[in-house]
């Protein structure tokens, strides 16, 4: 299967851990990517490879895998950290790149 | 500083074509894949259609696949998507994303442009 499979939307406390996951066969093979969205802007990578992150991103976001799934983590969410984030990884026969669906992060 | 600018887009009647560019800067051009994402107002990341540093690798999503070519030119640090027969659900914000570059487990795009909007529709 291609595709990636994520929870529409994930709530969190202000200060609390947040954890956005993604599913699909293909992260068995290949490390998911991370990107956050806010609203009328280009994505923003945030985590990549096993845990990597690009220059300018806290280091409160921490990515994770196991198995068929990756994770994002958000320790001590902030209200800047409001906003939609996805997934990718290659596609099964790792030429294409696919995307999950999005999670909406709202932070209370 | 990298910068990836994007231009072309606009209204387009279905059938028609549009060709997408995309000038880059601020990197070695010639050293990454490069990718073509879009996003339909109100949706999620699509990803379109990628090629390899010296054009030797090109892959596209099975909804564009047959219909858009994605081309570039090292000599002048530019990326092009060629859309022909558009169709209105191809009505997207259309990104230029610079390939990770690492290789091997590790996919995805460290930078992105603004975007450029196209609309199908009569």
């Amino acid at each position: 299967s291609s595709e990636l499979t994520q929870d529409p939307a994930v709530s969190v406390a202000l200060g609390q851990t947040v954890r956005i996951t993604c599913q699909g066969d293909s992260l068995r093979r290949f490390y998911a990517s991370w990107y956050q969205q806010k609203p009328g802007q280009a994505p923003v990578l945030v985590i990549y490879g096993k845990s990597n992150r690009p220059s300018g991103i806290p280091d409160r976001f921490s990515g994770s895998s196991s198995g068929n799934k990756a994770s994002l983590t958000i320790t001590g969410a902030q209200a800047e950290d409001a906003a939609d984030y996805y997934c990718n990884s290659r596609d099964s026969n790792g030429n294409r790149l696919v995307f999950g669906g999005g999670t909406k992060l709202t932070v209370l | 500083e990298m910068q990836l600018v994007e231009s072309g887009g606009g209204l387009v009647q279905p059938g028609r074509s549009l060709r997408l560019s995309c000038a880059a800067s601020g990197f070695t051009f010639d050293d990454y894949a490069m990718h073509w994402v879009r996003q339909a107002p109100g949706k999620g990341l699509e990803w379109v259609s990628r090629i390899s540093w010296n054009s030797a690798g090109i892959d596209y999503a099975d909804s564009v696949k047959g219909r858009f070519t994605i081309s570039r030119d090292n000599a002048k640090n530019s990326l092009y998507l060629q859309m022909n027969s558009l169709r209105p659900e191809d009505t997207a914000f259309y990104y230029c994303a610079k390939d990770i570059g690492e290789g091997g487990a590790v996919a995805g795009t460290d930078y992105w442009g603004h975007g450029t909007l196209v609309t199908v529709s009569s």
